[in-house]
């Protein structure tokens, strides 16, 4: 069964200290990972996926298969960063995405 | 950039009632999902469908709900008679493939009263 683990609801840091969001998976095939941001009552968004290996404002995530590991980092938080962060896991054949609970990131001024 | 839209974007309704949420998805998307997120809690998978069925549901998407694309372009879920523990934010989204990430909508708030 495909499960996300983000250990942390909440996790206040202070303007420009770097941030770890983490998240850890179970997941017997290839998983594909993804990092999904939502901003104060606005919709899910698509931050990172784990294929693409990019960078989004800032932000990086690399897939560490032998910890089973996806976190998202940033070296300086931004005040704009402070939003809900969800992991989400998509299994081989297209099968839907698993998210994990979330966590509040709140970048304090 | 294409969106995904949700109407509408409150719906308030009585215990036993039939709700119908719509979606639009993103015109070139192959790929069509229901999600819910009770308050406070994860957002979680309902259903996706893909050539004009579903191709897969969860453990929530029992016979009270539906899912339809009456006309090539809408995405429907309808909740034939809501129950309170309906009430959530109900999020549509829609994707090209495996790999692209899905694309949400800005999410119907369904309260149940």
């Amino acid at each position: 069964a495909q499960r996300v683990t983000q250990p942390e609801k909440l996790l206040s840091v202070f303007k420009g200290a770097p941030v770890e969001l983490k998240c850890n998976y179970s997941y017997s095939g290839s998983p594909e990972l993804f990092w999904y941001v939502q901003y104060s009552r606005q919709r899910l968004q698509l931050l990172l996926r784990h294929i693409s290996r990019e960078s989004i404002k800032g932000f990086t995530a690399d897939l560490n298969k032998g910890e089973t590991s996806f976190h998202l980092k940033k070296p300086f938080a931004q005040e704009e960063d402070s939003a809900m962060y969800y992991c989400a896991l998509s299994g081989t054949g297209n099968t839907p995405l698993v998210f994990g609970k979330g966590t509040r990131l709140s970048v304090i001024a | 950039e294409p969106e995904v839209t949700q109407t509408p974007s409150h719906q308030v309704t009585q215990m036993g009632q039939e709700v119908i949420l719509r979606c639009v998805p993103i015109s070139n998307h192959l790929y069509f999902y229901w999600y819910r997120q009770i308050l406070g809690q994860k957002v979680e998978f309902l259903v996706s469908f893909y050539n004009n069925e579903i191709s897969e549901k969860s453990e929530i998407f029992d016979d009270q709900f539906s899912v339809e694309r009456p006309d090539g372009s809408n995405f429907t879920l309808k909740i034939r008679s809501t129950k309170l523990e309906d009430s959530a934010m109900y999020f549509c989204a829609s994707s090209r493939g495996t790999g692209d990430g899905y694309t949400f909508g800005s999410g119907t708030r369904l309260t149940v009263v």
